[in-house]
C-alpha cells in the first residue's frame, strides 16, 4: 500500500525553465510535507517543507503547493539550473499522534535540466 | 555546524553474519531515525529513537535493531545477515520532539552489501 506516489519516474527540462514536480498521497492522516533531493551516493538534502495549514510555501527557487482536498502537491523549481539535476523525493508525515520520526516517501522522480 | 555522520560509508558482509552500523546527528538534535533504501521498495523507515528510548518501529524483522546512547548518537544492527538486506541504510536526526513540526536531516549513508 503505496500511501506517497509520485507517477511521473523521470523529468526533462531545459535550463531557465520551470520545472514542475507532482505527488499524490493517500493517508488524510498526513499533515507535514517534504521535498529532498538526492545525488547518487549521498543522502536526501531537505529542500522545503509545508504543513497542511498552508496552501503555499515559497524558499528563493522553490515553491511547494497544497491541494488537500485532492490529496496533491507540487514543486516549481523556477528558473532550473543544471545542477537542480538529481532525484527528488516527496515525504510526509503525521505530525501528532505517535508516529514519530516516520517519514513517508514516495519512490521519487529524476530531473534532468540540460544546458 | 557539522551534519549527520554515518560509519562505515562501505561494508561487505556474508550471509549469516551481522553487522552494526553508526550514526551520529547533528549537534543539539535528540531525535534519529533510520531508513532503508532499495531499488525494488524505495525509501523504508525502520525505527525512530528519542532520549534513548525507541518510539516508533517500521515494519521490519526483528532482525533489524537499534539503539541510542546518552549523546544522542545511535546505532543500528541487523544480525543473520540475508541477501535482501543489501542496501544504503540512511540515517536522519531532528532538532524537536514530536508534536512540531520537523525536518529530518540525513547522513551520507551506508552502503551494505551482502553477499
Amino acid at each position: 500500500d503505496q500511501q506517497v506516489k509520485q507517477n511521473s519516474p523521470s523529468l526533462s527540462v531545459q535550463e531557465g525553465r520551470i520545472s514542475i514536480l507532482n505527488c499524490d498521497y493517500t493517508n488524510s492522516m498526513f499533515d507535514y510535507f517534504l521535498w529532498y533531493k538526492k545525488y547518487p551516493a549521498e543522502g536526501p538534502t531537505f529542500l522545503i517543507s509545508i504543513s497542511s495549514i498552508k496552501d503555499k510555501n515559497e524558499d528563493g527557487r522553490f515553491t511547494v503547493f497544497l491541494n488537500k482536498s485532492a490529496k496533491h502537491l507540487s514543486l516549481h523549481i523556477v528558473p532550473s539550473q543544471p545542477g537542480d539535476s538529481a532525484v527528488y523525493f516527496c515525504a510526509a508525515s503525521v505530525v501528532g499522534g505517535t508516529s514519530y520520526g516516520k517519514l513517508t516517501f514516495g519512490q521519487g522522480t529524476i530531473l534532468t535540466v540540460h544546458p | 555546524k557539522a551534519g549527520v555522520t554515518q560509519t562505515p560509508r562501505y561494508l561487505i558482509k556474508t550471509r549469516g553474519q551481522q553487522v552494526t552500523l553508526s550514526c551520529s546527528p547533528i549537534s543539539g538534535h535528540r531525535s534519529v531515525s533510520w531508513y532503508q533504501q532499495t531499488p525494488g521498495q524505495g525509501l523504508q523507515f525502520l525505527f525512530e529513537y528519542f532520549s534513548e528510548t525507541q518510539r516508533n518501529k517500521g515494519n521490519f524483522p526483528g532482525r533489524f535493531s537499534g539503539r541510542q546512547f546518552s549523546n544522542s548518537r545511535s546505532e543500528m544492527n541487523v544480525s543473520t545477515l540475508e541477501l535482501g538486506d543489501s542496501a544504503l541504510y540512511l540515517c536522519a536526526s531532528s532538532p524537536r520532539g514530536q508534536g512540531t513540526y520537523n525536518e529530518q536531516f540525513f547522513g551520507p549513508g551506508t552502503r551494505l552489501t551482502v553477499l
